[in-house]
């Protein structure tokens, strides 16, 4: 049972235009929310993230909105550029109890494609 | 500069012959992940270590089993590896600090099994 998922395995964008990532999750006990970026060759990299207690967090270019009533998230990259072409991975955390650090549950990851 | 390292980045094994994947990591955190990634699926988290205390997932084979023998370095063991388990193997660190979510993992480039 996957409790994270993104059901676009890839999304084409041209440059300057606005990618928007989707993510849904079924457990409501996540209390964080992650994007990871991966290029080919490397490892996933954190991006941005949001706490469950917000609807919004915004760093740069990137933008992440939380819809708890929805279970969903997006992350929005505005303006998109051909550098961000990567596969993005949304992740989601839960605090084990009595544990100061958290497991992450990660969606299959949308390819994103920037063509300038 | 700090980092996962992982070695090697490809391994090729035969059906049922032991394989070991090795993880080292300079940036002394506390903890260390193994993820497993199938093609086009998401990284699934076989194990994590916090210092000497192993955490293993309840869904994780058997087969599989972790050491760690010093802060540094990790590994995985594979000790019949079918064809079944060929995937990309990810290690990932992080601190082991604060909350779950705001304990960023960060994230080697991963060694690609196939196996025979």
């Amino acid at each position: 049972d996957q409790q994270v998922k993104q059901n676009s395995p890839s999304l084409s964008v041209q440059e300057g235009r606005i990618s928007i990532l989707n993510c849904d999750y079924t457990n409501s006990m996540f209390d964080y929310f992650l994007w990871y970026k991966k290029y080919p060759a490397e490892g996933p990299t954190f991006l941005i993230s949001i706490s469950s207690i917000k609807d919004k967090n915004e760093d740069g270019r990137f933008t992440v909105f939380l819809n708890k009533s929805a279970k969903h998230l997006s992350l929005h990259i505005v303006p998109s550029q051909p550098g961000d072409s990567a596969v993005y991975f949304c992740a989601a955390s839960s605090t084990p109890g009595g544990t100061s650090y958290g497991k992450l549950t990660f969606g299959q990851g949308t390819i994103l494609t920037v063509h300038p | 500069d700090a980092m996962v390292i992982q070695n090697p980045r490809y391994q090729v094994t035969q059906f049922g012959k032991p394989v070991t994947l090795s993880c080292s990591q300079t940036l002394n955190h506390n903890v260390m992940y193994w993820y497993q990634q199938k093609s086009s699926q998401a990284p699934k988290l076989l194990f994590h270590y916090y210092d000497k205390d192993f955490n293993n997932e309840a869904d994780t084979p058997d087969n599989f089993q972790s050491r760690r023998p010093n802060t540094s370095f990790c590994f995985l063991d594979i000790r019949s590896p079918g064809l079944g388990d060929a995937a990309m193997y990810l290690c990932a660190t992080s601190r082991g600090t604060g909350t779950g979510g705001t304990d960023t993992q960060y994230f080697g480039p991963g060694t690609r099994l196939t196996v025979l």
